[in-house]
């Protein structure tokens, strides 16, 4: 099993959809929890950390499931700048950060 | 501040050259990191340190050699490049490497002929 898995998508929906992207980790000891957002031939950018509580950024909404070990991402009324891959970020036991392979969403007219 | 910067951004060497990717950033971040992204692999970690003078191997180390003598620089050497090292590497600084904000690069285009 990946120690990152998302569903690479891609994901095509319009303008003004809501789009959940979701994300499963192996490694139970896991602390810290992120989505990056990464544009076509760009770095990778911080687009919000995740907290056990779940969290909320505008139109982003991000939740934990440490249970199930599962992270899941919420983009409402979709705009076409959000088109982009989005990576699901987990530490691992130490200092490494292991990134998923991403999912990406494009946002049409 | 000019955040991480990375040259070259572009490079094509042939098999067997050597060569060094320069990192460095202005944030006094003692967290440093290399990655490749390849297509299909997603962002794999190379080496990482943890303050100068300090390194340690990721998940792909073989073929790369890194070393931390400042705490603004990490450079990244291909010791012997081969086509397997076509890839975009990203260096990545943050205050440390697990909870705080990793801040990339713009990256450096590689191909290896």
């Amino acid at each position: 099993r990946k120690e990152v898995e998302q569903d690479p998508g891609p994901f095509n929906v319009p303008e003004g959809a809501t789009v959940a992207f979701n994300c499963t980790y192996s490694n139970s000891a896991s602390q810290s929890f992120f989505w990056y957002r990464q544009d076509c031939r760009k770095e990778p950018k911080l687009l919000m950390s995740v907290y056990s509580s779940g969290n909320e950024d505008g139109r982003f909404t991000a939740q934990l499931n440490r249970a199930s070990q599962y992270i899941s991402l919420l983009i409402r009324d979709s705009k076409l700048s959000d088109s982009a891959t989005y990576l699901c970020v987990v530490n691992q036991a130490g200092t490494a950060l292991i990134f998923g392979k991403g999912t990406t969403l494009s946002v049409s007219s | 501040n000019a955040g991480v910067t990375q040259t070259p951004k572009f490079q094509v060497l042939k098999t067997g050259q050597s060569m060094t990717l320069q990192c460095a950033q202005d944030m006094n971040h003692e967290y440093m990191s290399w990655y490749r992204q390849d297509p299909g692999m997603g962002l794999r970690l190379i080496h990482y340190s943890v303050g100068a003078g300090i390194t340690d191997q990721g998940e792909v180390p073989n073929g790369y050699n890194v070393s931390r003598s400042t705490t603004e620089d990490f450079p990244l050497r291909l010791l012997s490049a081969a086509p397997s090292q076509t890839s975009v590497y990203f260096c990545a600084s943050s205050r440390d490497g697990r909870s705080y904000e990793q801040y990339f690069g713009p990256g450096t285009r590689l191909t290896v002929t």
